[in-house]
């Protein structure tokens, strides 16, 4: 199976931008998870979906949201960006969420001048 | 505060070494436990996990790790390190509640 792929790998936005960033699940998985991934925070957990529905959100401000679409596919998107979003995000994806085992992708590194 | 603590930052050994990392945790109730690993330049990977049943576990690359409930620690071992074996070790903790915890990691060197 194909492992779980983030859309970009790689991205450069200013201050008070916003971006949006993709992930596909492994095949057949249901629930994705956004987590971000900074030196000083270490892995910080974001948001998880399942069946399009948000079940779970970490402390993170109202700027940062997602989706999930019906094939499993999610989106995440950051609004009016700042300096200390930098960070690389990577997505999880797991059969059914909760205790399951999350599988990650390789993350999207953004950098926000 | 609900927490997961690594012990060490940082780590430097030299192959054939035995290498043991600590892994705490303030969660009570049941917990699943793992041991991700990340590469350099590579993605997050999952060494082992423990659900339930038998509190050694064994995962890959000759990793193990014990599961010891009254001292809510989930510490990982292998006996001899290999260069190869440098990497960023993270401890995680899912209390059933849709996400991982993470520990902030411990980089681990492994001299040739």
């Amino acid at each position: 199976k194909a492992g779980v792929t983030q859309t970009p790998r790689y991205l450069i936005k200013t201050r008070g931008q916003q971006v949006t960033l993709s992930c596909s699940p492994i095949s057949g998985h249901r629930s994705v998870s956004w987590y971000q991934q900074t030196p000083g925070q270490g892995l910080q957990f974001l948001f998880e979906y399942f069946s399009e529905t948000q079940r779970n959100k970490g402390n993170f401000p109202g700027r940062f949201s997602g989706r999930q679409f019906s094939n499993s596919r999610s989106e995440m998107n950051v609004s009016t960006l700042e300096l200390g979003d930098s960070a690389l995000y990577l997505c999880a994806s797991s059969p059914g969420g909760g205790a399951d085992t999350q599988y990650f992708g390789p993350g999207t590194r953004l950098t926000v001048l | 505060a609900q927490s997961v603590s690594q012990h060490n930052h940082h780590v430097i050994l030299s192959e054939a070494a035995s290498l043991e990392l600590g892994c705490n945790y303030s969660y009570g109730g049941t917990v699943n436990l793992f041991w991700y690993v990340q590469y350099p330049g590579q993605h997050l990977q999952l060494l082992l996990k423990y659900f339930s049943g038998d509190p050694l576990v064994k995962g890959i690359k000759g990793f193990e790790a014990e599961f010891i409930k009254s001292k809510f620690s989930f510490n990982l071992r292998k006996p001899s390190v290999q260069w190869s074996d440098t990497a960023e070790y993270f401890c995680a903790v899912n209390p059933n509640d849709y996400k991982l915890s993470f520990g902030a990691g411990t980089t681990v060197t492994v001299r040739a």
